[in-house]
């Protein structure tokens, strides 16, 4: 089973400011197939980016993802009130899915 | 745009068994894997495992293996999760999602989600 360890925990920002988030994995993830989901309190999950760098449909372009192997990142340029949440990876590549356990971004 | 829909919340008591239901409407249902994902208060997420409906064909994580059952039905567009030997550890908001890669269980991301259904294990 693929680990993936997400940091930092907790990332305390200013709206405006740019906020970059890790998610490394245990073993290579096969093809790039990571996604990033963003959660608010008591809502569902929602995809953000999947094959580590394409955004979902509706996704502002502020949202950027990167990386491949083992390191991947998620990039939020300028932060807006509403992207305060805790963000999700999760890889697809291997036979049992795995999700990071999140990095919470809230407000300095 | 497909949306899903979860049963609402149980208690149950600890050794009995809960089935979840999520149903899928305004899109294709049986093409699509529909996962089942948990969320322990104030934990992250961890997937149970999955089901393509037209096949009927369940993949589950190895975690859950012989304690968990996903079934679905086609002619409902309903997919249905059932956990056994429930302890005060099962306490949590079970989703279901829809994978995006057609007939892929275990290969593929999730969009969109259910609204969540929390199930709350306790004597």
């Amino acid at each position: 089973e693929i680990v993936l360890t997400q940091s930092p925990g907790t990332l305390s920002l200013s709206p405006g400011e740019r906020a970059t988030l890790s998610c490394r994995a245990s073993q290579s993830v096969s093809s790039s197939y990571l996604a990033w989901y963003q959660q608010k309190p008591g809502q569902a999950p929602r995809l953000l980016i999947y094959g580590a760098s394409s955004r979902a449909t509706g996704i502002p372009d502020r949202f950027s993802g990167s990386g491949s192997g083992t390191d991947f990142t998620l990039t939020i340029s300028r932060l807006e009130p509403e992207d305060f949440a805790v963000y999700y990876c999760q890889q697809y590549g291997s036979s049992s899915l795995t999700f990071g356990g999140g990095t919470q971004v809230e407000i300095k | 745009q497909v949306q899903l829909v979860q049963s609402g919340a149980e208690v149950k008591k600890p050794g009995s068994s809960v089935k979840v239901s999520c149903k899928a409407s305004g899109g294709t249902f049986s093409s699509y894997a529909i996962s089942w994902v948990r969320q322990a208060p104030g934990q992250g997420l961890e997937w149970m495992g999955g089901i393509i409906p037209i096949f009927g064909i369940a993949n589950y994580a190895q975690k859950f293996q012989g304690r968990v059952t996903i079934t679905a039905d086609k002619s409902t567009s309903t997919a249905y999760m059932e956990l056994s030997s429930l302890r005060s550890e099962d306490t949590a908001v079970y989703y279901c999602a829809r994978g995006v890669v057609p007939a892929a269980i275990d290969s593929s991301w999730f969009d969109p989600w259910g609204q969540g259904t929390l199930v709350t294990v306790s004597s």
